[in-house]
């Protein structure tokens, strides 16, 4: 059963950039899956950020693209997330999620990441 | 790209059935979607993904209360004998080749 957790600073300032990690248990990072990060503003719905594919293979949101990365480390079998140029609507939960083949089928926990001087 | 609809909320009585729905837009109501069910205060859950034939594959551990259908451009979640542990946000998911996109969510109370 392949486990998720997300990691990496509670805080950003504005105009800094965004990193997380999310670090992937009880699989390998190099199955022919598609790691992904989803977002979710307080009170609000989710919002896919992106995903990369374990060949290196990468995909965003058009309405990111401009400001994301998403890689993968396969010494560390972690992959990680860097938006770049946040506001104060960047501020959400940040989930990291897989999908095998289709849907998403297993979630990190989410870790809040808020936006402020 | 593919848009998912969702009512924003939806109300049943403990022990009764609820039916959610998720509407695809023109173009693609072939398309595959997923359930995920989020209790509040945690992360997404992966209930189900349901195919425009109307056939469904459940993830581990989902209730047998929980069961998906199709009709046209419409999937649906049904949830019978509801229990309070269901009150949640219900999302729905689609995907292409290079795009996912969710509803805006459907929050269910459990009356």
């Amino acid at each position: 059963q392949v486990q998720l957790q997300e990691s990496g600073p509670g805080l950003v300032k504005p105009s800094g950039t965004l990193s997380l990690t999310c670090a992937v248990s009880g699989g390998s990072i190099r199955i022919s899956n598609w790691w992904s990060w989803v977002r979710q503003p307080p009170g609000k719905g989710l919002e896919w950020i992106g995903e990369v594919h374990h060949t290196g293979s990468t995909s965003y949101n058009p309405s990111l693209k401009s400001r994301v990365a998403i890689s993968l480390d396969n010494s560390k079998n972690q992959f990680s997330l860097r938006l770049s140029s946040v506001t104060a609507a960047d501020t959400a939960v940040y989930f990291c999620a897989t999908a095998a083949a289709g849907p998403f089928d297993h979630w990190g926990q989410g870790t809040l990441v808020t936006v402020s001087p | 790209q593919p848009v998912v609809t969702q009512s924003s909320s939806a109300s049943a009585s403990l022990g009764s059935s609820v039916k959610l729905t998720c509407t695809l837009s023109s173009g693609h109501s072939s398309y595959i979607i997923a359930w995920h069910q989020q209790q509040p205060g945690k992360a997404p859950r992966y209930l189900m993904k349901v195919e425009n034939s109307g056939s469904y594959n459940k993830g581990s551990g989902v209730p047998d209360r929980f069961s998906g259908s199709s009709a046209g451009a419409d999937r649906y979640l049904t949830i019978s004998n509801l229990q309070f542990e269901d009150e949640a946000d219900y999302y729905c998911e689609t995907w292409d080749s290079s795009t996912r996109v969710f509803g805006g969510g459907t929050k269910l109370s459990v009356l």
